[in-house]
């Protein structure tokens, strides 16, 4: 089945402890992106990679990390998680960078950082 | 800049009723349009996209979707709600050349028998 797998589904941690939140898709897609959801806010872009070891800054990067070098993985981290990234975050990729092409989302990710 | 206005962060309907859900955008260019669905504790799913070649869109489930140039509209609609409809729905739009989709704020639709 075609997807995109992101682990873990929730977790709950402290100020400063480095966490990092896996992703991975098995439809061979070029490009991936992070997202954070917040009420009211919709869906904001973290970070994107538009193949392996190309990635770069989205709208709120400030605080998160990316590394893409796999195609299937991309993964997130948060070097030193502050309570302000308590957020619903979702990893999504799409066949190749063209702007036409819809993404396919993984299931999200629930972080609360206290 | 491109951008994306949902009017309406919750609306509700009966079930049998006529669902629409309004999506404005804002953009210099022709645009690509997408109608996501997010159910309970999933992520998003796509409902339709417009690109560039029919101007009324028919997606999955039911919705349909109509692009209006002059209106600056891509508003979403299901003739007749079913309770399994109840989730919330973002309208994105690509302008860029390659992938940048901004999404709306979101609205959530709830039915009631």
């Amino acid at each position: 089945e075609a997807q995109v797998t992101q682990n873990p589904r929730y977790l709950i941690t402290v100020t400063g402890k480095k966490l990092t939140v896996t992703c991975s898709q098995n439809m061979n897609h070029e490009y991936m992106s992070w997202y954070r959801q917040d009420p009211g806010l919709g869906l904001r872009q973290i970070y994107y990679s538009m193949n392996v070891e190309v990635t770069d800054k989205g709208d709120v990067p400030e605080g998160y990390k990316v590394s893409r070098k796999e195609k299937r993985n991309f993964p997130l981290i948060l070097e030193s998680p502050s309570p302000n990234q308590t957020s619903l975050y979702f990893c999504a990729s799409s066949p190749t960078g063209y702007s036409n092409q819809p993404q396919h989302f993984g299931d999200g990710t629930r972080l609360s950082i206290l | 800049a491109q951008s994306v206005t949902q009017l309406g962060s919750h609306v509700s309907v009966s079930e049998g009723a006529l669902v629409l859900l309004r999506c404005n955008y804002s953009s210099s260019v022709p645009p690509y349009l997408f109608w996501y669905v997010q159910y309970p504790n999933q992520g998003l799913q796509l409902l339709l996209k417009y690109t560039s070649a029919a101007t009324l869109v028919k997606g999955i489930n039911g919705f349909e979707a109509e692009f209006k140039k002059s209106e600056t509209s891509f508003h979403l609609t299901k003739p007749s709600a079913h309770m399994s409809d109840a989730a919330e729905y973002f309208c994105a739009v690509n302008t860029e050349g390659f992938q940048k989709l901004v999404f709306g704020t979101g609205t959530r639709l709830l039915v009631s028998p």
